[in-house]
């Protein structure tokens, strides 16, 4: 089941830069999409999120982009810092597309980022 | 702020033996899930729960599992008779709402079945 995916396992920044992470979905249901953070040992931490009728929503450092007709979402780290270090998930649900019957998320395998001193 | 709160943080059970695993959503959620994940695999959806009742499950959650929200504050999941396969981290999740809102995780409990 490959319904979200994120095809970089990897990705190594300077402390400072833009950090850019990214994931895909093939379902056309999800309407809500979000990202974790997770250190180990620890539960996935909520991040930020977007609904289908935004395009870009903005939190501070971070920032999450929905391309729907690429059924892409983009999540930026500026700038970055190495407390950012930690693996990045993207989720998605279809809770408003589904008639009130399925807000599971549906997780991505995770991003490990690291940002470098 | 707020924490989902879930006990124990370690589980070793022989194959067979029933297992609870203990939640404490956050005070002001209705709805709470349980997800798993197996290691070296994604986090996936086991179980949903809102208002005393099941509204929705995976494949995964068969006959085996359980769950249960026995007063005000507890959310628990029990697994009748465990199998190997069922070794994973265990995460409990709760959310005010359901549409459009974030589901906040616990930090897990580590089963491990021999």
């Amino acid at each position: 089941d490959q319904q979200v995916k994120q095809n970089s396992p990897s990705l190594s920044v300077q402390e400072g830069r833009i950090s850019i992470l990214n994931c895909d979905y093939t379902n056309s249901m999800f309407d809500y999409f979000l990202w974790y953070k997770k250190y180990p040992a620890e539960g996935p931490t909520f991040l930020i999120s977007i609904s289908s009728i935004k395009d870009k929503n903005e939190d501070g450092r971070f920032t999450v982009f929905l391309n729907k007709s690429a059924k892409h979402l983009s999540l930026h780290i500026v700038p970055s810092q190495p407390g950012d270090s930690a693996v990045y998930f993207c989720a998605a649900s279809a809770g408003g597309n589904s008639g009130g019957s399925n807000y599971k998320l549906t997780f991505g395998k995770g991003t490990l980022l690291t940002v470098n001193p | 702020e707020p924490e989902v709160t879930q006990t124990p943080s370690h589980q070793v059970t022989q194959m067979g033996q029933e297992v609870i695993l203990r939640c404490v959503p956050i005070s002001n959620h209705l709805y709470f899930y349980w997800y798993r994940q197996i290691l070296g695999q994604k986090v996936e959806f086991l179980v949903s729960f809102y208002n005393n009742e099941i509204s929705e499950k995976s494949e995964i959650f068969d006959d085996q599992f359980s769950v249960e929200r026995p007063d005000g504050s507890n959310f628990t999941l029990k697994i009748r008779s465990t199998k190997l396969e069922d070794s994973a981290m265990y995460f409990c999740a709760s959310s005010v709402n359901r549409v459009f809102q974030p589901q906040h995780f616990g930090d897990g409990t580590r089963l491990s079945i021999l």
